[in-house]
């Protein structure tokens, strides 16, 4: 039922810059509506890792980062890291279904 | 520090009424919305709904007509009810605070298993 699609999977070397997309609608992310990136590690609950599009909470690395534009958003990792290996969710709000919305979820792996 | 706490049965028969309560602690109830997720075994998020500590309520639309979301600011706990359930509802349930858009913290989660 996930309105925003990612990528199954991504990987990256140690040290490696890799990025996920994630691509709605007019009706979320095209409606200009703030995408927020959850960061869900084996077995724990999903974290808060970049919100309001662009923005870090304290305690975030630099090296994880948000953009957007038009009916799409990414989030890149740059120097990628083994604690980095996680499945991450990108999230909006969708107007058409007057409700928030996830991301299908992206499994990043370090090889 | 605020925290969010799960808790309820973890073992639900078909057909009945799936409940779970969310504590609250660190943070005033009545300062935001808060919201249910759930995620299937292996699968991605799902958002079932949030509530204000007025009562107002949104639910998915595709769980909204089995789905109720109530509070009770007295014990700074909202709850969840899911009626008619089946294996489908099998799944982690965790609750959120909703901060302008984005869900922050989240509690642990709770797995309910929906199996006679």
């Amino acid at each position: 039922q996930s309105v925003l699609t990612q990528p199954p999977s991504v990987s990256g070397a140690p040290g490696q810059r890799v990025t996920i997309s994630c691509t709605g609608s007019n009706s979320n992310i095209g409606a200009a509506y703030d995408v927020n990136w959850y960061q869900q590690l084996p077995g724990t609950a999903p974290k808060l890792l970049i919100y309001g599009s662009t923005n870090r909470p304290s305690g975030v690395p630099d090296r994880f980062s948000g953009s957007k534009s038009g009916t799409s958003a990414s989030l890149a990792i740059t120097g990628l890291q083994a604690e980095d290996e996680a499945d991450y969710y990108c999230q909006s709000y969708d107007s058409r279904l007057s409700g928030y919305v996830f991301g299908t979820g992206t499994k990043v792996a370090v090889l | 520090q605020v925290q969010l706490q799960e808790s309820g049965p973890g073992l639900v028969k078909p057909s009945e009424t799936l409940s779970l309560t969310c504590t609250v602690s660190g943070a005033s109830i009545t300062t935001y919305y808060w919201s249910w997720i759930r995620q299937p075994p292996g699968k991605g998020l799902e958002w079932i709904g949030d509530i204000y500590y007025s009562g107002s309520t949104t639910y998915n639309p595709s769980l909204k007509s089995r789905v109720t979301i109530s509070v009770d600011t007295s014990k700074s706990q909202f709850s969840l009810k899911l009626s008619s359930v089946t294996a489908a509802d099998t799944a982690v349930y965790y609750c959120a605070r909703v901060d302008a858009g984005w869900l922050d913290p989240w509690g642990q989660g709770t797995l309910v298993t929906v199996s006679s």
